[in-house]
């Protein structure tokens, strides 16, 4: 158990519609990274949040959007959603420097 | 920017027989070095990492990888596997001294243990 904790485990849901997937990092943990796995493009940062505050990018679609709560948490919003959308989205968390730790993942499918 | 190469996606190998997962980097700038793994239907777990000092790292369940400055590889090895080791294994890297530190991923090598 990483002590990172994601929810929901898994997401059904039809193209068009709008997601929330949630992430609350290992206590003491400042930043929060989302990734998007999928079979064609592999592991996929997307973006990163430091006390609330976004510190990095990756190659995010603008129909996706993120934040980071005071408490820590974040929300990751996929809206308008395609097949092609459907991933396994993990949410992972760290101190300043060093590894990160993982959550189990949310699996997407968008139908 | 960075990149990661896996040269291998799939590597079938017998219970007790050594493996080596082979992992190539790129970067304009100096880079922390990580392997991940992850066992199937799970998340990613850290196998190893590579921060600074000794080029050779690791794990406690008996995996090893050397950081080759010159030939920017972070090979991983073990000298003897099990059955239990059979998951996806993924090599990773993150800029040191950037804003924000994202992993980027190579595309991960399958290990599969045969009895």
């Amino acid at each position: 158990d990483s002590g990172v904790t994601q929810t929901p485990k898994h997401l059904i849901t039809a193209t068009g519609q709008r997601v929330t997937l949630r992430c609350s990092p290992r206590s003491g943990d400042l930043s929060v990274y989302w990734y998007q796995q999928s079979l064609d493009q592999g592991l996929q940062f997307l973006i990163q949040y430091y006390n609330g505050e976004e510190r990095a990018k990756g190659n995010i679609l603008e129909r996706f959007s993120a934040q980071q709560f005071p408490d820590l948490h974040s929300e990751l919003n996929l809206s308008s959603l395609e097949l092609g959308d459907s991933a396994l989205y993990f949410c992972a968390s760290s101190v300043e420097i060093g590894e990160q730790f993982f959550g189990p993942g949310t699996r997407l499918t968008v139908l | 920017a960075q990149s990661v190469t896996q040269l291998d996606s799939q590597v079938p190998v017998f219970e007790e027989a050594p493996v080596e997962l082979r992992c190539n980097y790129s970067s304009s700038v100096s880079v922390y070095l990580f392997w991940y793994v992850q066992y199937p239907n799970q998340g990613l777990q850290l196998l190893l990492k590579y921060l600074s000092g000794s080029t050779l790292v690791e794990s406690i369940n008996g995996f090893e990888a050397e950081f080759n400055k010159s030939q920017t590889s972070f090979h991983l090895r073990k000298p003897s596997v099990h059955i239990s080791d059979t998951a996806e294994y993924f090599c990773a890297v993150s800029m040191i001294k950037a804003a924000g530190n994202k992993l980027t991923f190579g595309g991960g090598t399958r290990v599969l243990v045969k009895p």
